[in-house]
């Protein structure tokens, strides 16, 4: 099977500016959970998608939204970008009816706010 | 709330000695620990998971509910290890997995 691939690769915006970032999954997971890494933070959790579902999200503010489509490809919206948006953005899906909880990564999606 | 904690960002051990990453959580339920593994220029990937018990690539994490701890070890660090590690919580059938912040391991000829 493909792996989870995300578009684009590299971004590179401006403050103020939004971006939207995309997510296919492996064929046949329904889960899409998206993930900020920084250096110094780590991976941070931003939200997770179940059958176009909100299922959860983590301690971020409003301007980062997502929503999930019927064939489980996902994305991800940031309005009013600041500079300390600039991260690695990384999707992971996961197989919601396998009994363990593993999931697996894209390449992630480089974003610079200049 | 679920918290992950991994106290160390960087650990440098030479090649042949013992390596140990920790990794603590915080979880009122019955929780599942993972470590997953980035490697330069690679995506993240599962190194290995608790309840599976395995030992992968020489890799060992046992799971101590009364510390409340899932430490990585291996009893010989080999150069191909130094990566980004990353510790991971999720509640059983909760589909919500945090990360801690990870350790940076650089394994020294």
């Amino acid at each position: 099977k493909a792996g989870v691939t995300q578009t684009p690769r590299y971004l590179i915006k401006t403050r103020g500016q939004q971006v939207t970032l995309s997510c296919s999954p492996i064929s046949g997971h329904r889960s899409v959970s998206w993930y900020q890494q920084t250096p110094g933070q780590g991976l941070q959790f931003l939200f997770e998608y179940f059958s176009e579902t909100q299922r959860n999200k983590g301690n971020f503010p409003g301007r980062f939204s997502g929503r999930q489509f019927s064939n489980s490809r996902s994305e991800m919206n940031v309005s009013t970008l600041e500079l300390g948006d600039s991260a690695l953005y990384l999707c992971a899906s996961r197989n919601a009816g396998a009994t363990y909880n593993e999931q697996f990564f894209g390449p992630g999606t480089r974003l610079t706010v200049l | 709330a679920q918290r992950v904690t991994q106290p160390e960002k960087l650990l440098s051990v030479f090649k042949g000695a013992p390596v140990e990453l920790k990794c603590n959580y915080s979880y009122s339920g019955s929780p599942e620990l993972f470590w997953y593994v980035q490697y330069s220029r690679q995506r993240l990937q599962l190194l290995l998971r608790h309840i599976s018990r395995e030992s992968i690539k020489g890799f060992t994490a046992d799971l101590n509910k009364g510390e409340t701890s899932f430490h990585l070890k291996k009893p010989f660090a080999q150069e191909e290890d130094s990566a980004m590690y990353y510790c991971a919580l999720s509640g059983y059938n909760n589909n919500d997995m945090r990360f801690g912040a990870g350790t940076r391991l650089t394994v020294k000829p």
